[in-house]
């Protein structure tokens, strides 16, 4: 069964603090990565592609490491904005097309 | 900006009763997917959607579920014959390529009753 784990959380920060959230998956044959963030009832909203080099977009910065099959997320200077629940989201491929599969979210609390 | 709309917000249905829920994609793209998640769970692939046909599905997409793309514009996701499990929010995505970003609508949230 191809999984994606993640630490539900909460991590609770204060305003400021770095935090980071890791997602590990078990399918190899994995092609494309993605972080998006969900507010409470509503519907996921893409934060970041993930790229094989790391990729940085203002505050946060996504890694992919292949070799050990995790994917992480690095928020800098939280916001109280940014608390949410963060999906990692891993497409294994199939023949020609995508399945993807998202992990149960880590739950991010910024308090003041 | 273009956004993906679903249509109703709540829906409401007695056991056994088919329900169509309603998606109207971003125009311009070609791959269209149905999620479901059940309160307090992780959302779930349903099915995905391409040049007019079933690209892949999970085994929740049973025989009970099927999908339609019936004009230019709407992609609409069909429950035969609904059962109390099938209480969840639904989204619809769509994205420009297979394996790449997808943007989510709202959801219809389904209630079985």
């Amino acid at each position: 069964r191809k999984e994606v784990e993640q630490d539900p959380g909460p991590f609770n920060v204060p305003e400021g603090a770095t935090v980071a959230f890791n997602c590990t998956y078990s399918n190899s044959a994995s092609q494309s990565f993605f972080w998006y963030r969900q507010d409470c009832r509503k519907e996921p909203k893409l934060l970041m592609s993930v790229y094989s080099s790391g990729n940085e977009d203002g505050r946060f910065t996504a890694q992919l490491n292949r070799a050990s099959q995790y994917i992480s997320l690095l928020i800098r200077d939280s916001k109280l904005s940014d608390s949410a629940t963060y999906l990692c989201v891993v497409n294994g491929r199939t023949g020609g097309s995508y399945i993807p599969t998202f992990g149960r979210g880590t739950s991010l609390i910024v308090h003041p | 900006e273009p956004e993906v709309t679903q249509t109703p917000s709540h829906q409401v249905t007695q056991m056994g009763q088919e329900v169509i829920l309603r998606c109207v994609p971003i125009s311009n793209h070609l791959y269209f997917y149905w999620y479901r998640q059940i309160l307090g769970q992780k959302v779930e692939f349903l099915v995905s959607f391409y040049n007019n046909e079933i690209s892949e599905k999970s085994e929740i997409f049973d025989d009970q579920f099927s999908v339609e793309r019936p004009d230019g514009s709407n992609f609409t996701l069909k429950i035969r014959s609904t059962k109390l499990e099938d209480s969840a929010m639904y989204f619809c995505a769509s994205g420009t390529q297979g394996g790449t970003e997808q943007f989510f609508g709202p959801g219809t949230r389904l209630t079985v009753l």
